[in-house]
């Protein structure tokens, strides 16, 4: 059975950093492209990040490059989101998502990040 | 680049018939075939419906089907069920851009 598990968020303060984390199970990461998705409180889907198979190539959602980087190491099934320079509108929860062909076809449950004061 | 256009909400009763629709450009929805649909419960992960405009995953009801006419991709879910209440996605894989989302109530 095909799993994500996200962790890492939290309560930080504008400015401030942090780590997101993503254990995959029941699939090896490494046959996939990789994702991150977020979803501000009350709001609809926003695509954040994306990594390929063998990490050369990384994509990013405008408001967020420069800021935030995305990792992976497939020998951990691991997948990671370093998000630095934390703004108040980078609150949301973050789903950390496998791609098929053209979609998404897997999600994790998302943890939750808050920026705040 | 835009987020893709769905309505913000949709209803209809048990055992009748809905369709959402998402309305994109030439490039994103009308001649690209890697659209998909997410349905969301509240407080759950989104759960993949339909990809590449008409394709069912495996283990999702035949009662949700997924069409193109022009720039404009849709979702229909038939003979709905209360289970069906939930919030929709659609997103082209071109731009990455997800829909607004349409919030369906089963009355």
């Amino acid at each position: 059975e095909v799993q994500l598990l996200e962790s890492g968020g939290g309560l930080v303060q504008p400015g401030g950093s942090l780590r997101l984390s993503c254990a995959a199970s029941g699939f090896s990461i490494s046959r996939s492209w990789m994702d991150w998705v977020r979803q501000a409180p009350g709001k609809g889907l926003e695509w954040v990040a994306s990594i390929k198979q063998d990490g050369t190539e990384k994509y990013y959602v405008g408001s967020v490059k420069g800021r935030f980087t995305i990792s992976r190491d497939n020998a951990q099934n691991s997948l990671w989101l370093q998000m630095n320079s934390l703004r108040a509108e980078d609150t949301a929860i973050y789903y950390c998502a496998k791609e098929g062909t053209g979609n998404f076809d897997f999600w994790g449950q998302g943890t939750l990040v808050t920026v705040s004061s | 680049q835009s987020a893709l256009t769905q309505p913000p909400s949709a209803s209809g009763s048990p055992g009748q018939s809905v369709t959402i629709s998402c309305t994109g450009t030439s490039s994103d929805v009308g001649d690209y075939p890697y659209v998909s649909w997410y349905q969301q419960h509240p407080g759950k992960a989104p759960k993949l419906m339909i990809s590449e405009v008409t394709k069912r995953p495996s283990g999702v009801p035949d009662r949700f089907s997924g069409s193109k006419s022009g720039n404009t991709a849709s979702l229909t879910v038939s003979g709905l069920q209360a289970e069906d209440e939930a919030d929709y996605y659609c997103i082209s894989w071109k731009t990455k851009l997800f829909g607004g989302g349409t919030k369906l109530t089963v009355l």
